[in-house]
């Protein structure tokens, strides 16, 4: 079983909708999650990240974590092309760092 | 210049070269990675260094040497690699060695011939 899972897809929505990016861990005890963006043929960048039960928001998008179901998601409200990138989720466990292989998500014009 | 900053961006080497990565980071942190990314993989961990120290090794082959002469440099030496070596690698930094919140360079793009 891998650490972090995720759907590779492609997701394909578009442009204005809601795009909704998944991941699941297998590690009980891993205190903070985040989630990276990173463009073809550039390096991953850090966009969210968070620590409790709930949601988190930062502009259009909304982390929302949920321990007792080891799942941690990524909302991407009104989703604009220049979103289109591969998102990787991270999961930090007690004395390790994971990353899942990341979803590509498709923002259509 | 900011952030992590590595070069070259781009290296061809075959299999009997000798190369080396170079990786600066002007942040402050205390920690530098290296990940190694290959397509459709998640990315992989290969050494970590908190405070010059490496605290990580995760069962990297011996050819790749990695080495952190200070807390803001960190070089992967490269020998006698594989065709299948051929990936992005990647070096980021972090405040502490635990690779949370982690800032990335761009990358070297490598083949091995």
């Amino acid at each position: 079983q891998k650490e972090v899972e995720q759907n590779s897809g492609p997701l394909s929505v578009p442009e204005g909708a809601i795009a909704s990016l998944n991941c699941t861990y297998s590690d009980r005890v891993s205190q903070s999650f985040f989630w990276y963006r990173q463009y073809s043929g550039k390096s991953p960048e850090l966009i969210m990240s968070i620590y409790s039960n709930g949601d988190k928001e930062d502009g259009r998008f909304t982390a929302q974590l949920n321990k007792a179901s080891q799942y941690v998601s990524l909302l991407i409200r009104d989703s604009q092309p220049s979103d289109s990138a591969t998102y990787l989720c991270a999961v930090k466990g007690f004395n390790k760092f994971y990353f899942g292989s990341g979803t590509k998500l498709n923002v259509k014009p | 210049e900011t952030g992590v900053t590595q070069t070259p961006r781009h290296l061809v080497m075959g299999m009997t070269n000798k190369k080396s990565l170079k990786c600066e980071q002007h942040l402050g942190h205390n920690a530098m990675y290296w990940y190694k990314q290959s397509a459709k993989k998640p990315l992989e961990l290969m050494f970590v260094y908190s405070l010059e120290e490496r605290v990580e090794n995760n069962s990297v082959p011996s050819r790749f040497s990695p080495e952190c002469p200070n807390s803001s440099h960190l070089f992967l030496h490269l020998h006698t690699l594989q065709p299948e070596d051929s990936a992005l690698y990647l070096c980021a930094s972090s405040q502490d060695g635990q690779g949370a919140e982690a800032f990335f360079g761009q990358g070297t793009r490598l083949t091995v011939v």
